[in-house]
Formats: C-alpha cells, sequence, structure tokens
C-alpha cells in the first residue's frame, strides 16, 4: 500500500526553538495532507490541512503563526513549530489520500524541555 | 457538529475471550465513511476498516468483525479470541459528508478504547 513517512521521529529541543517536522509520500502524489496532534493519552486532533501550492486551513483554535505549514510539493509537507514550549509537547501525525483510503505517518514525538 | 463517542476508556480481559469495543456517532450528513484503526505502543496508526454509510452488512475480517447498526448510530467492533497481540489502543472515527468521494477527507476520532489483553 501507500507509504506516508515522517522525520523526524523523536525530537527534543529547549524551549523557545523551532522544530520542522516532514512528511513524505513515498509513492505518491499527494495535494492535500493533514496534520494530526495527539497529546499523552488522547485522541487525534486535526490541526490544519496542507494543500499543495497554496495555503494551509487551520482548525478552529490552531495558531497558524506558531504551527507554520508549507506544501511545496507534491510529495512534501513540512511542520514548523515555532518557538515551541513544554506545553507543544506531542505526538504530530500527518495523513495524505489515495484512492480514498488514508494513510498516516509514522508520527514524531516532539518533547520540549 | 460531527461527533464520535466511545465510551469505554479502558478494556482489559484475559487472552482467548470475546470483546466488543462500542462507538457511536453524531452526524447530520446522509454521505459519511467510519472507520476503525489500531494504534500499538509504537505510535502507528493502523487501518483496519472503512464502511461507507450506504452499507450495513457487517463485515468478518479473521478474528475481527464490525456491526454497523444506522438506526443506532453504532459501528462496534469485536475481536473474537483475542490474543496479547491485540493490545492497543483502538480508534473510531467518521468522515464528513464534503469528503466522502475518492478526494481527501477530514477525520474526526473518538478519544479511543485501550485494550488490554492478559495472558
Amino acid at each position: 500500500g501507500a507509504v506516508v513517512s515522517q522525520h523526524p521521529s523523536r525530537v527534543i529541543c529547549k524551549s523557545g526553538t523551532s522544530v520542522k517536522i516532514e512528511c513524505r509520500s513515498l509513492d505518491f502524489q499527494a495535494t492535500t495532507m493533514f496534520w494530526y496532534r495527539q497529546f499523552p493519552k488522547q485522541s487525534l486532533m486535526l490541526m490544519a490541512t496542507s494543500n499543495e501550492g497554496s495555503k494551509a486551513t487551520y482548525e478552529q483554535g490552531v495558531e497558524k503563526d506558531k504551527f507554520l505549514i508549507n506544501h511545496a510539493s507534491l510529495t512534501l509537507s513540512t511542520l514548523t513549530v515555532t518557538s515551541a514550549h513544554p506545553e507543544d509537547s506531542s505526538f504530530y501525525i500527518c495523513s495524505s489520500f489515495l484512492f480514498g483510503l488514508e494513510y498516516f505517518g509514522p508520527g514524531t514525538r516532539l518533547t520540549v524541555l | 457538529a460531527q461527533k464520535v463517542t466511545q465510551a469505554q476508556t479502558e478494556i482489559s480481559v484475559v487472552e482467548k475471550e470475546d470483546v466488543t469495543l462500542d462507538c457511536v456517532y453524531e452526524t447530520r450528513d446522509t454521505t459519511y465513511y467510519l472507520f476503525w484503526y489500531k494504534q500499538p505502543p509504537s505510535g502507528e496508526l493502523v487501518f483496519l476498516i472503512r464502511r461507507n454509510s450506504f452499507d450495513e452488512q457487517n463485515e468478518i475480517s479473521g478474528r475481527y468483525s464490525w456491526n454497523f447498526q444506522k438506526s443506532t448510530s453504532s459501528f462496534n467492533f469485536t475481536i473474537t479470541a483475542s490474543q496479547v497481540v491485540d493490545s492497543a489502543v483502538y480508534f473510531c472515527a467518521l468522515s464528513d459528508s464534503s469528503s466522502a468521494q475518492w478526494g481527501a477527507q477530514k477525520l474526526v476520532f473518538g478519544q479511543g478504547t485501550r485494550l488490554t489483553i492478559n495472558p
């Protein structure tokens, strides 16, 4: 089946720094990718929809200036957490669609000290 | 607004027992998709099933079976003869009507049920 990769799988950073997470569709082109956030022992919450060649669409309550999304090509979307703080520590998961099925990346665990 | 409720936060059973995970959804849409995903400790989501709103047939896949009851807005998941490897968090999810075709679709997830199978 289709594969979506994420890099890095795990990142630890100091408070105030910015962190970039990459999401790639490995064997198909994805005009749309989704970014989810999952806090420990909680469900997945959609953060934003990443659209190739246009601005991302953010869900209510998600700060677009803090979570910068760039979908520069048909196989790559990046999520940058700017000026990260401990409360941003979470599991970030991206996904994309192929023929009506959603394929999830393996996730990136962000820990902000 | 769409909503998915998984009332069972945690379930613990002994290996070989059958277990049913409940999922109740709310939507005003007539066209929608329902999903079940498994999330093992590694964190990666594993797709289990997708069911569209017009197909109420129950489905069986090995030890897994799903019961879709539109009348009660439920999409329950049963594992027969559970095994330790079934231990994971299971999520039920619902798509919205604007994405009920082949395009990308937003998913609304339930809170998840943590299933522990004890040897």
